[in-house]
């Protein structure tokens, strides 16, 4: 483990349901990332959390809601979602954002959406 | 804001010759530079970096390359082993309102072929 913990590992949803998705580190890192990855497109960038307070939102459906209730916890809350939202859902966290460094990934949930 | 392009997209090497990953950024004031390794099914993981203050740096079979004044810089991977097949993503630091943060690379998928 890095220290960037990410559950489930795996997770199927039908396009009605409501899930969560859980991302934690103890790295004392005060910035919180979540990144979409599919198989054939790069790492896409959707919030950036800095101090629990959310500083960008990269035009992502409104169907991906992300909640920072402290620096160290990071959800996404899915809903209605599509089969196209299917992919590896990264987390990730760095000291700052005005110092990227450190930059830890978590291992990752893979969603499938039914 | 920053743009950063990587080629190639996919890379096969024999194994024990050498590889070499390029990437070009657009932002003139990115001054870190991370390269990360993920294997298949795993998490991003950082494998080197290089800071705008030095020209190259090397860790064993992985070597790092800048040149600023052209906006590029390069992964390089001398002996190459199995081991070694995985997708490589670059990074490039940019500004954004007064935030720094990581823009990625589209990723190479590198295969040592035995």
């Amino acid at each position: 483990e890095t220290g960037v913990t990410q559950t489930p590992r795996h997770l199927v949803m039908g396009m009605t349901n409501k899930k969560s998705l859980k991302c934690e580190q103890h790295l004392g890192h005060n910035a919180m990332y979540w990144y979409k990855q599919s198989a054939k497109k790069p790492l896409e960038l959707m919030f950036v959390y800095n101090f629990k307070e959310q500083t960008e939102n990269n035009s992502v459906p409104s169907r991906f809601s992300p909640e920072c209730p402290n620096s160290s916890h990071l959800f996404l809350h899915l809903h209605t979602l599509q089969p196209e939202d299917s992919a590896l859902y990264l987390c990730a966290s760095s000291l700052g954002l005005d110092r990227p460094y450190g930059y830890t990934f978590g291992s990752g949930t893979r969603l499938t959406v039914v | 804001g920053e743009n950063v392009e990587q080629h190639p997209s996919t890379l096969s090497v024999q194994e024990g010759d050498s590889a070499v990953i390029k990437c070009t950024y657009s932002d003139s004031a990115s001054n870190y530079f991370p390269w990360y390794k993920q294997e298949l099914g795993k998490r991003p993981q950082l494998i080197i970096d290089i800071r705008s203050n030095v020209g190259e740096k090397k860790d064993q079979r992985i070597a790092v390359t800048l040149n600023k004044t052209a906006k590029h810089f390069s992964l390089h991977i001398t002996e190459t082993q199995p081991e070694d097949s995985a997708v490589y993503f670059c990074a490039a630091t940019s500004w954004d309102f007064g935030n720094e943060k990581l823009t990625f690379g589209t990723g190479t998928r590198l295969t040592i072929i035995p």
